[in-house]
C-alpha cells in the first residue's frame, strides 16, 4: 500500500515563512510533486523533487529527503493570495500516475 | 483556445441516470486523467489513459467508464449515477508520468446526484 500524510490546516501571518510537511510510505519512489489549489479553482503545479535536496522557485522552495521519506514545501514572504490548499503527490513506480495527499489548507492572516 | 476544457461545468442529475463528463485538450498530451475531489479525501484518481485506446484503472474506478478514441478527448461516463458520486471532477493531461511533467488540470465539473 501507500500513504501520504500532510497537516490538514496551517495558519500563518502575512510576510512570514511557513513550511508544509509531507511524509510518505510507498513501495517504491519516483519523485514528489507539489500542487496549489485556490478555493473553487483547479490544482496547479508548483514544483517537483526527484532527488534529495532543495529546489527553489521564487518565493517557493521544495525539499526532499528520500532516506526519511519526507518532503516539505516552504513558502516565504507570505502573501494573502497564498491562502490555498497545497497537495503533495508521489509516484511510487515507473508506470503509475501520481498519488495525491489529502491536502493542507493554508490560511494567511494579516 | 489552447488548453484543457471540461463540460459541463455544473450538472445536476438523478439517481440511476447516465451522465457523461467531457474533457478536451489541445496540447496533444499523451496522458489524460480523471480525478474526483471530495472534502477530506483530496484528489483521487478514477481512470487514466496513456494514449488513444489505452486506458487503466485508478484508485476509485467502480461505477465509471472511460473511452479514448481520439488523443484530445477523454470522456468519463457514470453509467447509473449514485448519490455517492456527487463530487467535483477534474480532468488533467500531461506529456508523461514523470514528476517533472506537469499535470495540467481542467476547471472541473461540479456534479450533484439527487
Amino acid at each position: 500500500g501507500q500513504s501520504l500524510e500532510q497537516p490538514s490546516e496551517v495558519t500563518a501571518v502575512e510576510g512570514a515563512i511557513v513550511q508544509i510537511n509531507c511524509t510518505y510510505q510507498t513501495s517504491g519512489f519516483y519523485g514528489l510533486s507539489w500542487y496549489q489549489q485556490h478555493d473553487g479553482g483547479a490544482p496547479t503545479f508548483l514544483s517537483y523533487n526527484a532527488l534529495d535536496g532543495l529546489e527553489e522557485t521564487g518565493r517557493f522552495s521544495s525539499f526532499l529527503s528520500r532516506s526519511d521519506s519526507y518532503g516539505y514545501l516552504l513558502l516565504q514572504e507570505l502573501q494573502m493570495k497564498d491562502s490555498a490548499s497545497y497537495f503533495c503527490a508521489v509516484r511510487n513506480s515507473g508506470n503509475t500516475p501520481l498519488v495525491f495527499g489529502k491536502g493542507t489548507r493554508l490560511s494567511v492572516i494579516a | 483556445d489552447a488548453g484543457i476544457t471540461q463540460s459541463p461545468r455544473y450538472k445536476i442529475t438523478e439517481t440511476g441516470r447516465q451522465v457523461t463528463l467531457m474533457c478536451h485538450q489541445t496540447w496533444s498530451h499523451s496522458y489524460m486523467f480523471w480525478y474526483r475531489q471530495d472534502l477530506g479525501h483530496g484528489l483521487r484518481l478514477i481512470y487514466y489513459s496513456a494514449a488513444a485506446d489505452i486506458t487503466d484503472k485508478g484508485e476509485v474506478p467502480d461505477g465509471y467508464v472511460v473511452s479514448r478514441s481520439k488523443t484530445e478527448n477523454f470522456p468519463l461516463t457514470l453509467e447509473s449515477a449514485t448519490r455517492s458520486q456527487t463530487s467535483v471532477y477534474f480532468c488533467a493531461s500531461s506529456y508523461g508520468l514523470a514528476v517533472s511533467y506537469e499535470q495540467y488540470f481542467g476547471p472541473g465539473t461540479r456534479l450533484t446526484v439527487t
